[in-house]
């Protein structure tokens, strides 16, 4: 079945520092992938998306390209920000239009001033 | 866009009794969607609940446990029946925006259960 590996974390970086977190997927056809972000005492954000291979999905400096040779989507960002700081989710839609959700485990990003 | 509250948002229950969670939508929706995400864990979908319908629930959850209403287009309850303490988790509701089809989620409901 469908199913969404990230990385495990905290992930603990300086600010200013380069950032990846891991995303793998595992889908039968062509889902669309999506990492959310949950801030501190706040919902489910929807951070960036992208809906077929080799589509790259950017929002707030984050990026992430649809690699469906390595059926991966990992989250990049050049230079973090304290205000990064979150829980961060990989997630794939199970097709067609029915809006469902698999979820990863989520990455907890700690930023250090 | 779409704003989605929860009542409560927290609460701590004990072992056999139900409680009831409510979802409420700044405007109308056809889909909204219940999730639950446990100690640790990533968000797992229970159910989806369409007006007019009956919910569809996914494996491993089932009616009797957590029933689920939709009234109208703008509010669902997803109540959690005959607790136990494995159900302590977050439970998130969360609708498909009515314009842009991306997904929103409610601040969440955080269940105790002692």
């Amino acid at each position: 079945g469908n199913s969404v590996t990230q990385m495990e974390g905290p992930v603990t970086l300086s600010e200013e520092a380069f950032l990846t977190i891991n995303c793998t997927y595992t889908a039968t056809g062509y889902p669309s992938l999506f990492w959310y972000v949950q801030y501190p005492g706040e919902g489910l954000q929807l951070l960036l998306k992208a809906t077929k291979a080799d589509d790259k999905g950017s929002n707030k400096g984050f990026e992430a390209t649809y690699r469906k040779e390595t059926t991966s989507f990992h989250l990049e960002k050049g230079s973090v920000q304290v205000s990064d700081s979150a829980v961060y989710f990989c997630a794939l839609d199970y097709g067609g239009a029915t809006n469902k959700l698999i979820f990863g485990t989520g990455t907890l990003l700690a930023v250090q001033p | 866009s779409a704003v989605i509250s929860q009542k409560p948002s927290r609460d701590i229950c004990q072992r056999g009794t139900s409680l009831t969670i409510q979802c409420q939508v700044d405007s109308q929706v056809t889909m909204m969607f219940w999730y639950r995400q446990q100690p640790g864990q990533s968000l797992t979908l229970i159910a989806t609940a369409n007006q007019g319908s009956e919910a569809t629930y996914e494996s491993g959850f089932v009616i009797d446990k957590f029933p689920i209403s939709r009234p109208n287009l703008t509010f669902s309850t997803l109540t959690v029946s005959n607790m136990s303490p494995e159900d302590s988790s977050i439970y998130l509701c969360s609708v498909a925006g009515p314009s842009d089809n991306k997904q929103y989620f409610g601040p969440g409901t955080r269940l105790t259960v002692t």
